[in-house]
């Protein structure tokens, strides 16, 4: 099975900070990695997918990239509506398989 | 506007059976593979299991493979989770997520989910 190690767990950053985290996979799962938002008491929401497609709607300072097993999620100027916690997802079709990171807490300094 | 509405949680003793359901609307639901994942208090995500949008592929985490059943009617654009054997750390948020695909792909909409409770 895929493991997808996520870090960091939680940080702490002020508003107008560049955010990253970073997703490692256990073996190569080219681009099939997806990005995703759940804020307290909420449904997860998908901010990115194949590693570095931005989702409809979603506000551009969030991006994500890499392939193969490194890849990156960045907010590039952090905002208070931004708290929450965020989750990498591999997935495999055929059958499905799918695998997600820890999760990284992010929080306002 | 896409929904995912959850039912048939609830609170139930270790190693009897629950049957959840995912009622969707709003999208061609044959046309899209459908996946259950859930979240114990307090914890990350799991996913829990797939199925294709005709049924004929199924995944399972090797956490409930062999207890848990994942099945569909496209008739009814309804998803379901026949979980049997159930244990205490089965206890969890279960969501109902939609795929962008028909066979594999990112969760593109979520239902708000349902608490199954496992305990005597």
């Amino acid at each position: 099975d895929i493991q997808m190690t996520q870090s960091p767990s939680s940080l702490s950053a002020s508003v107008g900070d560049r955010v990253t985290i970073t997703c490692q996979a256990s073996q190569d799962i080219s681009n099939y990695l997806n990005w995703y938002q759940q804020k307290p008491g909420k449904a997860p929401k998908l901010l990115i997918y194949d590693a570095s497609n931005l989702e409809t709607g979603v506000p551009s300072r969030f991006s994500g990239g890499g392939s193969g097993t490194d890849f990156t999620f960045t907010i590039s100027s952090l905002q208070p509506e931004d708290i929450a916690t965020y989750y990498c997802q591999q997935y495999d079709d055929l059958p499905p398989r799918v695998t997600f990171g820890g999760g990284t807490k992010v929080e306002i300094k | 506007e896409v929904q995912l509405v959850e039912f048939g949680g609830g609170l139930v003793q270790p190693g009897r059976s629950l049957r959840l359901s995912c009622a969707a609307s709003g999208f061609n639901f044959d046309d899209y593979a459908m996946h259950w994942v859930r979240q114990a208090p307090g914890k990350g995500l799991e996913w829990v299991s797939g199925i294709s949008w005709n049924s004929g592929s199924l995944g399972y985490a090797d956490s409930v493979k062999g207890r848990f059943t994942i099945s569909r009617d496209n008739d009814k654009n309804s998803l379901y989770l026949q979980m049997n054997s159930l244990r205490t750390e089965d206890t969890a948020l279960y969501y109902c997520a939609k795929d962008g695909s028909d066979s594999g792909g990112p969760f593109d909409y979520w239902g708000q989910g349902t608490l199954v409770t496992v305990s005597s």
